[in-house]
């Protein structure tokens, strides 16, 4: 069974540039999950997606980022302009239905984002 | 709110002895727990998880979890470490609110085991 894929791995962009990354769920998996993680820190949801549908991005800085998950399948993450502090690692995650029952979340190798 | 702790930063031990890494959590209700690994320049691996019944859980490559419920504790453990083992480990809690279910993560230890 195919994993969760994600492009690009890597991207170095300036300051107040944009970037989107792709993520592609494991097969099925109504849940999709872009979870930020910071050098040093646990990942922090950002926004998460059921069928295609946001169910939660209250996390999700608006002014700069967005997402979609267009037809319950694939999804991208844009950001726009970048500052310094997204620098970061962008996790894209699927699950069957969420955590509810002990589902488990499967994560992808993640994009790494340099902002300089 | 929903939380874990991993109160190490860093553990480290030698090849071939036990090694524990700890977690603590906060949950109002039955916790779901779940541990994931991170090798370098990779995404989160799952290892085990532990909804219900028995306290000990297994997971992969060796590793076990003991969930004690009076010391609120989930720590991952395995009986003989190796070097390969050496990552950074993340505990997660689930988080029911508003209705949809995700993941809390503590802030990871790093594991180094040496020769």
């Amino acid at each position: 069974e195919a994993g969760v894929a994600q492009s690009p791995r890597y991207k170095i962009i300036e300051k107040r540039q944009s970037v989107a990354f792709w993520c592609n769920p494991i097969s099925g998996h109504a849940t999709l999950y872009w979870y930020q993680q910071i050098l040093g820190q646990g990942p922090k949801l950002l926004i998460q997606f059921q069928n295609n549908g946001v169910v939660d991005d209250s996390q999700l800085p608006k002014d700069r980022f967005s997402a979609e998950r267009l037809k319950g399948v694939d999804s991208t993450l844009k950001i726009q302009p970048a500052k310094l502090e997204d620098s970061a690692v962008y996790l894209c995650a699927s699950s069957p239905q969420g955590v509810v029952s002990g589902n488990t979340i499967y994560f992808g190798e993640g994009s790494w984002l340099t902002v300089v | 709110a929903q939380s874990v702790a991993q109160p190490e930063d860093q553990v480290n031990v030698a090849e071939g002895n036990p090694l524990t890494v700890k977690c603590t959590y906060s949950v109002s209700g039955n916790p779901y727990l779940f541990w994931y690994v991170q090798y370098p320049n990779r995404g989160l691996q799952f290892l085990l998880k532990y909804i219900t019944g028995d306290n000990l859980v297994k997971g992969s490559y060796g590793f076990e979890a003991e969930f004690n419920k009076s010391q609120t504790s989930f720590h991952l453990k395995k009986p003989s470490a190796l070097v390969s083992d050496s990552a950074l480990y993340f505990c997660a809690v689930r988080d029911p609110s508003g209705g949809y279910n995700k993941l809390i993560f503590g802030a990871g230890t790093r594991l180094a085991v040496h020769p």
